[in-house]
């Protein structure tokens, strides 16, 4: 399977909800990112799998979790959602756990998440 | 920590025109540069990095970014733009000494391109 796909592609919660965000990385890819993107900003991160296992985390709060699956898939999901977490959420994976080598890491399209 | 800078977060320019984004980092070690390109509705795409080696890099779709470690910039260049380079370039550095590999981008600068 080639590219990265994320689901859904727009998402609308209520405030104090609760979100699983989906993502279908490249065959043999282990490391997965994730980052938020708010609106006229650069993403920034929120944290990276490797293997199954959490090896970094960005400045977010401990209500935005995530899983990583032996078959390439991965979820963030966000607990008790504030507005201030209306942003597109990326999905990145990296065949190399680092990912700056060869072609580094491939970006899903998203999801933008609204919250009401 | 790093900061990465883009110094205009909109460039109009002209079909077939040139054009330059610039970039500029703050780090107290050395990074990994990167250029990317986010097209509408789509994530993100690589258009070039700099690793170590030759400072002028050049990448997919006729851009090219130099190097300069004494101004910590990095700059993107394309001598003649098209149309379809309408979208929004991000910057972004990894620290060397980074164990996760953890991109940290710039703001973007949005480039709309008028026939």
């Amino acid at each position: 399977e080639t590219g990265v796909t994320q689901s859904p592609t727009h998402l609308i919660k209520t405030r104090g909800q609760q979100v699983t965000l989906r993502c279908s990385s490249q065959s043999g890819h282990n490391t997965v990112s994730w980052y938020q993107q708010a609106l006229g900003q650069g993403p920034q991160f929120i944290f990276q799998y490797y293997r199954e296992e959490e090896n970094g985390r960005g400045n977010f709060p401990p209500r935005f979790s995530g899983l990583q699956f032996p078959n390439y898939s991965s979820e963030l999901n966000v607990n008790a959602l504030e507005l201030d977490d209306s942003a597109l959420y990326l999905c990145a994976s990296s065949l190399k756990r680092f990912g700056i080598e060869e072609d580094g890491y491939t970006f899903g399209s998203g999801t933008r998440l609204t919250v009401v | 920590a790093q900061s990465v800078t883009q110094l205009d977060s909109q460039v109009p320019v002209f079909e077939e025109a040139p054009v330059e984004l610039r970039c500029n980092y703050s780090s107290s070690v050395s990074v990994y540069l990167f250029w990317y390109v986010q097209y509408p509705n789509q994530g993100l795409q690589l258009l070039l990095k700099y690793l170590s080696g030759s400072t002028l890099v050049k990448g997919i779709n006729g851009f090219e970014a130099e190097f300069n470690k004494s101004q910590t910039s990095f700059h993107l260049r394309k001598p003649s733009v098209h149309i379809s380079d309408t979208a929004e370039y991000f910057c972004a550095v990894i620290p060397t000494t980074d164990s996760w590999g953890k991109l940290q981008f710039g703001a973007g600068t949005q480039v709309v391109v008028t026939p």
